[in-house]
C-alpha cells in the first residue's frame, strides 16, 4: 500500500539556520504531496503542496520540489525562526482516493536562539 | 481558512465506559469528514470517512461496532468509542474538506487525547 517516510526527530536548530526534513513515499499511480504543520496546541494546518512531477510548493518561506524519479517531497527553509517550532508531517493522496491523506510519522523542530 | 473544533480536547474514563468526541466544522459545511487516531511518535493512521446522511465508511481493520460515528449534519461528526479499554487510549483527530475554487484543502481539528483507566 501507499506510504510515506519521514526522517526522525526532534530536530534542533538555532536561528536563522537551514532546515531540511526529508519525506520519501511509495505509491501507484501519481499522488498528490503535501506538507502538513501543528504547533503546539493547534490543529494540523497545511504548509505547502505540489500536486505533479517538478512542481515546487512553497508558503512562509518554506519550499519543497515533488522529485518523482526519486519519490521524495523534501521541506526546506533558508532561514528558520523560533516561531517554527513545530511538528511537520508529510502526506500523500491519490486522485480518486476520496481526498483521503496517508501521513508520514511527523518530525518535530525545535528552534532555539 | 476555516476552523474545525473537536470536543472534549482531553478525556480520562473508566475501562468499559463509552466516550463520545465531537468534530464540528464552525464556519462551512462539511458533507464528508475523517476520523485519524494517533499513537505517539507515529502516523495519523486513518479510521474511517464520515458520510452525512449515510453509513460511514471504514478502513481495513477498524472495528465498526468497536468506534460508532455519526455524521448527523452538515457540520457535526461524532465518534463514539464504546466499552473502552486502555488499548483505546490515543489522540483523535478530525478533519474536513473545504472546496474552494476547485480547490480543496483539508481542515483539521486540534484532536482529542483519550486514556482509558
Amino acid at each position: 500500500g501507499d506510504s510515506v517516510t519521514q526522517m526522525e526527530g526532534p530536530v534542533t536548530l538555532s536561528e536563522e539556520a537551514f532546515l531540511t526534513i526529508n519525506c520519501t513515499y511509495t505509491a501507484t499511480g501519481y499522488p498528490s504531496l503535501f506538507w502538513y504543520v501543528q504547533y503546539p496546541g493547534e490543529g494540523l494546518q497545511l504548509l505547502l503542496k505540489a500536486t505533479k512531477a517538478d512542481d515546487k510548493g512553497s508558503n512562509k518561506g518554506f519550499e519543497a520540489t515533488y522529485r518523482k524519479e526519486t519519490t521524495s517531497f523534501h521541506l526546506e527553509k533558508g532561514s528558520v525562526q523560533v516561531s517554527d517550532s513545530a511538528v511537520y508531517f508529510c502526506a500523500l493522496s491519490k486522485v480518486g482516493g476520496g481526498n483521503k491523506l496517508t501521513f508520514g510519522t511527523g518530525t518535530q523542530l525545535k528552534v532555539e536562539l | 481558512g476555516a476552523v474545525v473544533s473537536q470536543h472534549p480536547s482531553r478525556v480520562i474514563c473508566k475501562s468499559g465506559t463509552s466516550v463520545k468526541i465531537e468534530c464540528r466544522s464552525l464556519d462551512f459545511q462539511a458533507t464528508t469528514m475523517f476520523w485519524y487516531r494517533q499513537f505517539p511518535k507515529q502516523s495519523l493512521m486513518l479510521m474511517a470517512t464520515s458520510n452525512e446522511g449515510s453509513k460511514a465508511t471504514y478502513e481495513q481493520g477498524v472495528e465498526k461496532d468497536k468506534f460508532l460515528i455519526n455524521h448527523a449534519s452538515l457540520t457535526l461528526s461524532t465518534l463514539t468509542v464504546t466499552s473502552a479499554h486502555p488499548e483505546d487510549s490515543s489522540f483523535y483527530i478530525c478533519s474536513a474538506p473545504q472546496a474552494y475554487f476547485s480547490q480543496e484543502t483539508q481542515y483539521f481539528g486540534p484532536g482529542t487525547r483519550l486514556l482509558v483507566l
